[in-house]
């Protein structure tokens, strides 16, 4: 059964720096997310992407968080500098349309000392 | 506001009893909801969703019924098993084009052998 695959599960950085998190959808899906939680906390929405361009932001994803897809598979999440505010559990999804369900990947806990 | 609400952070049931998970939103701006299952370590798996227009929608041992005048929704897993085991969210798609999701807090079901 096709599924959203994550790298790496864990990553762990120092504050100030740059990370990216990795994600391949699942292939004909049209809709990339990312979402985040904290520990403890809510899942919380960052992004939502489709036909190559963001089409959706929340608050939480400021300046210092970009995403591209660079090639037909892959979607990516970088955090130019980390704070320690920024560790949490990072999932990808995807979905064929905006109206259907989201299919999650396993999440990246990222650690930021 | 959008919010989903899942005031019950814990649930412990026996095998083969039936489990209830209850949600509640704020507005009708939903159109449709969604239940997540998450294990630990393990990014989110849609369950069951349930749109506005309906009352129930069932799928195996899972039922989810929808009260829109309580603006209350309520998850059924009937019998429970201990493979249940997992937190489980309640999502709904924010109204408007890129329908990211909104998500409760999460209950953690245990079903005891």
């Amino acid at each position: 059964e096709p599924e959203v695959t994550q790298t790496p599960s864990h990553q762990v950085t120092q504050m100030g720096q740059e990370v990216i998190l990795r994600c391949v959808p699942i292939s004909n899906h049209l809709y990339f997310y990312w979402y985040r939680q904290i520990l403890g906390q809510k899942v919380e929405f960052l992004v939502s992407f489709y036909n190559n361009e963001i089409s959706e932001k929340s608050e939480i994803f400021d300046d210092q968080f970009s995403v591209e897809r660079p090639d037909g598979s892959n979607f990516t999440l970088k955090i130019r500098s980390t704070k320690l505010e920024d560790s949490a559990m990072y999932f990808c999804a995807s979905s064929k349309g905006s109206y259907t369900e989201a299919f999650f990947g396993q999440g990246t806990r990222l650690t930021v000392v | 506001d959008q919010q989903v609400k899942q005031n019950s952070p814990s649930l412990s049931v026996q095998e083969g009893r039936i489990s209830i998970l209850n949600c509640d939103y704020t507005n009708s701006m939903f159109d449709y909801f969604l239940w997540y299952k998450k294990y630990p370590a393990e990014g989110p798996t849609f369950l069951i969703s349930i749109s506005s227009i309906k009352d129930k929608n069932e799928d195996g041992r899972f039922t989810v019924f929808l009260n829109k005048s309580a603006k209350h929704l309520s998850l059924h897993i009937v019998p429970s098993q201990p493979g249940d085991s997992a937190v489980y969210f309640c999502a709904g798609p924010r109204a408007g084009n890129n329908r990211k999701l909104i998500w409760g807090l999460g209950t953690s079901l245990a079903v005891n052998p």
